[in-house]
């Protein structure tokens, strides 16, 4: 059964506007949570996180926000642009195991 | 500091053939992972070590096994290998900082194919 959901495989967005991405949890004792963005032929790299005491975390144009009484969390970027195309990963850190949960992940495309 | 590095980048195996996933990291981490990725799929986990002298399975350890062989390298080798194998595969590591939270950092990947 899948605990990290992403439901939207792909996006598509103009460039300059926001781009939303969206995840989806089911265990409540998940603690941590973070996204990462994979471009093609390379290994996926860390884009920001957030702690379950806290509803958002902003970094640059990067802001994830979440929502612990709905179990999911949003990546927001704002603006967006054609270097941000690339396939995104929204994770969870099982603190009782020791090991991150991924998502099936999201490809964004910024049109120029 | 190269990170996470594996070895090969690709490789193309017949079927019942087998080989050995090479990972190593120099970050000094207790904490090292095998992924594979399949359209789809996302990132789904076959086996793990929490600490060196650890390992254990994921979501998907079948066909796999796996050596903790000291607290560098971590390896993946698949005894005989089956065409459902085809897949990129990705080594991580990671590690918690004074009982905080932190990444994991991922190798380039290994792309296998098998015929």
């Amino acid at each position: 059964d899948q605990q990290v959901k992403q439901n939207s495989p792909s996006l598509s967005v103009q460039e300059g506007r926001i781009s939303i991405l969206n995840c989806d949890y089911t265990n409540s004792m998940f603690d941590y949570f973070l996204w990462y963005k994979k471009y093609p032929a390379e290994g996926p790299t860390f884009l920001i996180s957030i702690s379950s005491i806290k509803d958002k975390n902003e970094d640059g144009r990067f802001t994830v926000f979440l929502n612990k009484s709905a179990k999911h969390l949003s990546l927001h970027i704002v603006p967006s642009q054609p270097g941000d195309s690339a396939v995104y990963f929204c994770a969870a850190w099982d603190s009782g195991t020791y090991k991150y949960i991924f998502g099936t992940g999201t490809r964004l495309k910024v049109l120029a | 500091n190269a990170g996470v590095t594996q070895t090969p980048k690709f490789q193309v195996l017949k079927t019942g053939q087998s080989m050995t996933l090479q990972c190593a990291q120099d970050m000094n981490h207790n904490s090292m992972y095998w992924y594979r990725q399949d359209p789809g799929m996302g990132l789904r986990l076959i086996y793990y070590s929490a600490s060196e002298g650890t390992t254990d399975k994921g979501e998907v350890p079948n066909g796999y096994n796996v050596s903790r062989l000291n607290k560098r390298e971590f390896s993946l080798r698949l005894e005989s290998a089956a065409p459902s194998q085809t897949s990129v595969y990705f080594c991580a590591s990671s590690d918690l900082y004074r009982g905080m939270n932190t990444e994991a950092f991922f190798g380039q990947g290994t792309r296998l194919t098998v015929v």
